[in-house]
């Protein structure tokens, strides 16, 4: 059964720093692309970021660059979200979710974690 | 930059037939992708593709596309169907999302 699991989030002031973590188990974690989204109190969903399978292609929402960064590492089935500088509109639950490659054109996000809650207030 | 437009609110009859639709011109080159997310939970993969539903996807759920324009039906809507509902797609330099659209069944 596939499952991720993020973890990490918590009250930060603003300014701060947090790192998330997404633990992946029940697939072959090397060989997808990973992303995070997150979705601000009772707003719709915003894609953070993306990686791919061996981090070689790294893409970021224009709202994200420069203060977040994702990464992996493959020989512990994880994802990470490093995010600097935060400001309170980074306030969101932030869920990882696998890239599923279905076909040509077709790049849905098939499996998704429950959500780490990340609150910048002061 | 680009972007994936949805209408704010639809509502359907318990039963009836009702089409969700996303603009934007990165659908001209990829497919969208739908998910359902109700409240508390996690979004959930109901489409993909020309029209893909994951396992475990009823098959009243079913997509289409044209030109800048993708539809989600979903046909004989049932009251668990009420739900947010969000289309994707990628584009050039990343990921998109629609604004989500709220579907009341009444």
């Amino acid at each position: 059964e596939v499952q991720l699991v993020e973890s990490g989030g918590g009250l930060v002031k603003p300014g701060g720093s947090l790192r998330l973590s997404c633990a992946a188990s029940g697939f072959t974690f090397s060989s997808y692309s990973m992303n995070w989204v997150r979705q601000a109190p009772g707003k719709g969903l915003e894609w953070v970021s993306s990686i791919s399978s061996s981090s070689s292609y790294i893409y970021y929402a224009d709202s994200v660059k420069g203060r977040f960064t994702i990464s992996r590492d493959n020989a512990k089935n994880s994802l990470y979200l490093q995010m600097n500088s935060l400001r309170a509109e980074d306030t969101a639950v932030y869920y990882c979710a696998r890239d599923f490659i279905a076909g040509s054109g077709s790049y849905p996000f098939d499996y998704w974690g429950q959500g780490t809650l990340v609150t910048v207030s002061s | 930059s680009s972007e994936l437009t949805q209408d704010p609110a639809v509502s359907v009859a318990l039963g009836q037939t009702v089409r969700i639709t996303c603009q934007g011109d990165s659908l001209r080159s990829y497919y969208a992708s739908w998910y359902q997310q109700k409240p508390g939970q996690a979004p959930v993969l109901v489409i993909y593709g020309k029209n893909n539903r994951p396992s475990g996807i009823p098959d009243r759920f079913s997509g289409s596309s044209s030109g800048n324009t993708a539809s989600l039906t979903i046909t004989g809507a049932q009251a668990e169907d009420e739900a947010d509902y969000y289309c994707n797609s990628r584009d050039s330099s990343g990921n998109l999302f629609g604004g989500g659209t709220k579907l009341t069944v009444l």
